[in-house]
């Protein structure tokens, strides 16, 4: 069973622009949530996608946005980038119903570097 | 607010010896609590969780954790260490019935040969 991907595992960008990160759950989940792992602040909950809808997002300003498709892969987008907003982006994905409560299964990342 | 607190940065322990990674946490209610380990260079695994009712939980890898809801702990235990043992490991917490899981700061184990 093949795991969560991320796509790029690497980019760069300058400040001010624009990044979109990509992630592909494991088949069967239905929910995508994104964290940030950057130096210094540990992971950080940004977003929870489940069913299309943005169902949570953690404290993280309006420009940090994603969407969930209907085959429930997601993007995250960072936009008017900052030099803070360099870190790596995990993306995680459950299965949910009746005994499989919460139990995240994480991809390997994307490092994000903004110059 | 919720909080997950691993009060050491670093533990180093010989291989074979039993070993412990510390695990504090403040979340209301019934918290579900989770242990993930990190290696180099691959993603986050998950080792164990505590949703409800026995307070020992074991994991993959021979790893096992309690849950002591006086002290408000969750310490992850293991036996006999192992070499490939040595990693990043999170202590992580959400409210019962929330998903977005707050971590802690992470503990380096180190096992020594």
């Amino acid at each position: 069973e093949a795991g969560v991907t991320q796509s790029p595992t690497h980019l760069i960008k300058t400040r001010g622009q624009q990044a979109t990160l990509r992630c592909s759950p494991i088949s069967g989940h239905t929910s995508v949530y994104w964290y940030q792992q950057a130096l210094g602040l540990g992971l950080q909950f940004l977003l929870w996608y489940d069913e299309g809808e943005e169902r949570n997002r953690g404290n993280f300003p309006p420009r940090f946005s994603g969407r969930q498709f209907p085959n429930y892969s997601s993007e995250l987008n960072v936009n008017a980038l900052e030099l803070e907003d360099s870190a790596l982006y995990l993306c995680a994905s459950s299965l949910d119903g009746q005994g499989h409560p919460y139990e995240q299964y994480f991809g390997p990342g994307t490092r994000l570097t903004v110059t | 607010a919720q909080s997950v607190a691993q009060p050491e940065d670093q533990v180093n322990v010989a291989e074979g010896n039993p070993l412990t990674v510390k695990c504090t946490y403040s979340v209301s209610g019934n918290p579900y609590l989770f242990w993930y380990v990190q290696y180099p260079n691959r993603g986050l695994q998950f080792l164990l969780k505590y949703i409800t009712g026995d307070n020992l939980v074991k994991g993959s890898y021979g790893f096992e954790a309690e849950f002591n809801k006086s002290q408000t702990s969750f310490h992850l235990k293991k036996p006999s260490a192992l070499v490939s043992d040595s990693a990043l490991y999170f202590c992580v917490g959400a409210p019962a019935g929330r998903r977005a899981l707050t971590f802690g700061s992470g503990t380096r184990l180190q096992v020594q040969p």
